[in-house]
C-alpha cells in the first residue's frame, strides 16, 4: 500500500494561476519531499521538508507540512506550460527505513498557455 | 558534472525471461535504489545498496534481485518475468546520511 495520497488526481489550469495540491500520509515520518516527473521519465526533486519544520519556499514553490494531520501541500504559484508535468509527494520513515522513499499516486497537472 | 545514468531505455521481454538492467549513480554518490512505477502509479521502493550490500528492501519477491559493484554502480535482475513486471523502473543514487535522491530517466519495461 502507498503511504502518501495525492489530491485532486488532475488539475487544469490556465498560465498566470496558482496551482496547489495536497498529500496525507499514515505513519510518523523523517521529512516529505515533493518530485516532479515530465512524460513519464525520471523525477527531478523540488524540496524537502523535515518534520520538524512547518514550510518551506523555493522559487515559486511553497510546501506547508503539517504533522499532526499527517498532510503537506505544495503550491506553485504564477505556473507557466513548463510546470505541466505529474507531481508526486514522497515519505521518509524514521530510523532504519531510512532512505526508503513510499510515493503517493500523484497529481497529474496541465498548464494550458 | 553526469547525472545518473540507466540502461537500456527501453526494453521487450516476454514471459519466462530474464532481464538486467543498469544504473551508475552521479559522481560521489555511493547509495543506489531501485523503483518500480507501474503506468499511472507512484514508484514503489524495490531495494537499495550501499557499499556493494542490500540495505533495504521492499515488498518485492524474490525473482527481483541487485548488485553494486565496488565504483557504486548497480544492476537490477529480474527473473521469470510476469505480465506485470512491465513498468518503469527507476534508479536513484544519493550520498549515505543525504535526504535527497537524484533519479536517473529510468528503463522502459514491456513483458509480453
Amino acid at each position: 500500500s502507498q503511504q502518501g495520497e495525492e489530491d485532486p488526481q488532475a488539475l487544469s489550469i490556465q498560465e498566470g494561476e496558482n496551482a496547489t495540491m495536497n498529500c496525507s500520509y499514515k505513519t510518523s515520518i523523517n521529512n516529505l519531499q515533493w518530485y516532479r516527473q515530465n512524460s513519464g521519465r525520471g523525477l527531478v526533486h523540488l524540496i524537502l521538508i523535515r518534520s520538524n519544520e512547518r514550510e518551506k519556499h523555493s522559487g515559486r514553490l511553497r510546501v506547508t507540512l503539517d504533522t499532526s494531520k499527517k498532510s503537506s501541500s505544495l503550491l506553485i504559484t504564477a505556473s507557466r506550460a513548463a510546470d505541466t508535468a505529474s507531481y508526486f509527494c514522497a515519505t521518509d520513515l524514521p530510523t532504519d527505513s531510512w532512505g526508503k522513499l513510499q510515493f503517493g499516486a500523484g497529481t497529474q497537472v496541465v498548464v494550458t498557455p | 558534472d553526469a547525472g545518473v545514468t540507466q540502461s537500456p531505455t527501453h526494453l521487450i521481454k516476454t514471459r519466462g525471461q530474464q532481464v538486467t538492467l543498469r544504473c551508475s549513480p552521479k559522481s560521489g554518490h555511493d547509495t543506489v535504489s531501485w523503483y518500480q512505477q507501474a503506468l499511472g502509479q507512484g514508484p514503489q521502493f524495490i531495494f537499495q545498496y550501499y557499499e556493494e550490500e542490500e540495505r533495504q528492501r521492499g515488498n518485492f519477491p524474490d525473482r527481483f534481485s541487485g548488485h553494486q559493484f565496488p565504483n557504486y554502480s548497480s544492476e537490477l535482475n529480474v527473473n521469470a518475468l510476469l505480465l506485470g513486471d512491465s513498468a518503469l523502473y527507476l534508479c536513484a543514487s544519493t550520498p549515505l546520511g543525504e535526504e535527497t535522491q537524484y533519479f536517473g530517466p529510468g528503463t522502459r519495461l514491456l513483458v509480453l
